[in-house]
Order: C-alpha cells, then structure tokens, then sequence
C-alpha cells in the first residue's frame, strides 16, 4: 500500500525567505502526487498537483513542487515566503488519482517577521 | 458560487446516539468523499462515492454508513457513536475529469 511521510511538524520561517517543505512517498510505479493547504479553520485547497510529464510543476500562489522519482519525493517550494502562507500543508498519494488518497500528517507553516 | 456545503460546524453527542452529518455540492461533481483528520495522523479517508448508489470504502470505514441517492447530497451517517469516532471531519466532492478535490469547511465532532 502507497503511504505518504511529511518528516516535518512544525517548520519556522522569516517572512521573505524561500521555503521547502518535504515530502517523500511509498509506492512501486509512478503515482499520482498532490500538494494541499489548509488555513485556520478552512478545508483544504489545492496548490498542485503532478501526474506525467514535467517533473517540476507550478501551482497557485506561487508554489512549486519538484517530483524526483529516485528519491521518492516531491518536495514543495516557493521563493519568497508571505505571511499569508501560515497554514498546514499536507502532501498526498493516490495511486489511480484523486478517488483513494493517502494524506501525510502534514506540516505547519509559521512565518515570523 | 461553487462550494461543498457541510452541517452541522459543530456537534456534540453522547456515545449511542445515531447522528447524520450532511454534505452536499453544487458543482454537478460525480466523485465525493469522506475524510477524518485527527492530530498527528493526517487525513484519513472514511468513505467514497464515485456516482449515485455507488460507494466504496476507504481506509477508515468501521462505525460509519454512507448513501448517495442524489447526486448532490453525500450523507455520513454514524449510527452508534463512539469517543473514538470524535474528531473533525471533511467532505470533498470532484468531478470525474479535473482530479481537483473541492472540501467543505468540516464538521467538528465530539462524542460524550
């Protein structure tokens, strides 16, 4: 069975600096990857998502993830970190799409001044 | 607008007492899904539905009951609550193409 390892709880960063939040994956063949956020008291949108192709995809907000298949990770970036971006992130597997998801225990965002 | 419309926000029950909590969209979506989040576990999907009157368990579907009679609705329905059963839960509906979940505010349950 596919399962999802998001290694950081909590992760700390000044507002403006760049931010990469981990994420690394179990499963045999090449699966279908996602990148969720969750603010305060919100479901959860999506910032992207990577099926085929282009293994470095763009998403809302300006995050970006990087699918590396010999390291089983895909690992969310962004540049430039605003305060707004303080939220839970949750990356997710599913091996035939979206219909049986397999979530991570998610990483909080906290940006300082 | 577009949304997935979850009620109650909120719930407080005793252990035993039936309780139905509803989730419907307006986006036409075939797939909808249930799902429990829970500190340091994550997301954990509980039930889901690719049309009408077709439902499939997921990872987490012991102590719940599902239907989908119309499109639009997705019911949970928790027939003998337990405390294990508190915890805050999500629906999410898609349609068959896009692969782009649409989640509802939640519920948040409490189980006496």
């Amino acid at each position: 069975a596919q399962s999802v390892t998001q290694p950081d709880i909590h992760i700390t960063v000044s507002e403006g600096a760049s931010l990469e939040l981990r994420c690394n994956y179990s499963y045999g063949a090449t699966p279908y990857l996602f990148w969720y956020v969750q603010s305060p008291g919100q479901g959860l949108q999506l910032l992207l998502k990577y099926f085929s192709g282009d293994t470095l995809v763009q998403g809302i907000k300006g995050f970006e993830a990087e699918f590396k298949r010999s390291q089983s990770s895909f690992n969310l970036r962004k540049p430039s970190v605003h305060w707004s971006d303080a939220a839970e992130y949750f990356c997710a597997v599913g091996t035939t799409g979206f219909q049986k998801l397999v979530f991570g225990t998610g990483t909080r965002l906290l940006v300082s001044p | 607008e577009a949304q997935v419309t979850q009620n109650p926000r909120y719930l407080i029950t005793v252990t035993g007492k039936k309780l139905t909590v509803t989730c419907s969209q307006n986006m036409n979506h075939e797939y909808m899904s249930w799902y429990r989040q829970d500190p340091g576990l994550g997301l954990r999907q509980i039930y889901y539905s690719m049309n009408v009157e077709v439902t499939d368990k997921g990872d987490v579907p012991e102590g719940y009951k599902v239907s989908r009679k119309e499109k639009r609705n997705f019911p949970l329905i928790l027939e003998s609550p337990s405390p294990n059963q508190t915890s805050l839960y999500f629906c999410a509906s898609s349609s068959a193409t896009n692969e782009k979940l649409f989640f509802g505010s939640g519920t948040q349950l409490s189980v006496l």
